[in-house]
């Protein structure tokens, strides 16, 4: 089935850097990723669909410039998170679609604490 | 958008009951999906079924799209099958497929 790999699983950054999320899928090409956030015990909310070769659409209230996408190729999208505050550790989750429709498979996950 | 509701929001159960987990959607979908998600956050696809019945081992799941809800049945709990249970719907907006989640079911089971 299909497979898409997420790394890091963790990272502690300190806050004012920047850190950079990668989601690949590893055996089918994804012209459309997800990136979803997820606080404690809630569930997940959608920050922008990733479109290859093309500027990512941010959902409403997500801040562009503070969470830059770049789908450069049909297997990797990468979420940055620049200048980071305490306030953005959250559990940060990719999702593509493999193609042939057959719904939506996720990656492990980044779990970002910013101290 | 779309609302995705889910129901119950908490369950405990006793390894060996059985239960059923249930997601309403207000609108018409183009596909719908259940998820574990797993105590490490991993999320793994349980089923892709925007309508109809589907058995997978002990768990399955039927989708009645004209009356907007789907059932996941869970039969034999297991600790393992501890965790939270999203339901997810895909509807067309402006042209795109957007995935909306429920927010889920916190399923525990007790040995």
């Amino acid at each position: 089935g299909a497979v898409v790999s997420q790394h890091p699983s963790r990272v502690i950054c300190k806050s004012g850097t920047s850190v950079k999320i990668e989601c690949r899928s590893l055996d089918f090409q994804a012209t459309t990723m997800f990136w979803y956030r997820q606080f404690p015990k809630q569930s997940l909310m959608l920050m922008a669909t990733s479109n290859e070769g093309s500027k990512a659409t941010y959902e409403q209230g997500v801040e562009k410039d503070k969470f830059l996408i770049n789908h450069a190729s049909l297997t990797l999208s990468t979420l940055t998170v620049t200048s980071a505050h305490p306030e953005d550790s959250s559990f940060y989750i990719c999702s593509a679609e493999d193609g042939d429709h057959y719904g939506y498979t996720f990656g492990s996950g980044t779990r970002l604490t910013v101290v | 958008g779309i609302q995705v509701e889910q129901s119950p929001p908490d369950l405990i159960l006793q390894e060996g009951a059985n239960s059923t987990l249930r997601c309403n959607f207000s609108d018409s979908v183009n596909n719908l999906q259940w998820f574990h998600q797993n105590p490490w956050g991993q999320l793994i696809n349980l089923f892709y079924i925007p309508s109809g019945t589907k058995q997978n081992g002990r768990l399955s799941a039927t989708t009645v799209a004209t009356e907007r809800y789907s059932l996941l049945y869970i039969s034999s709990s297991q600790t393992t099958d501890s965790g939270v249970y999203f339901c997810a719907v895909e509807s067309i907006t402006g042209g795109s497929y957007i995935p909306t989640f429920g927010r889920g079911t916190s399923l525990i089971v007790h040995p």
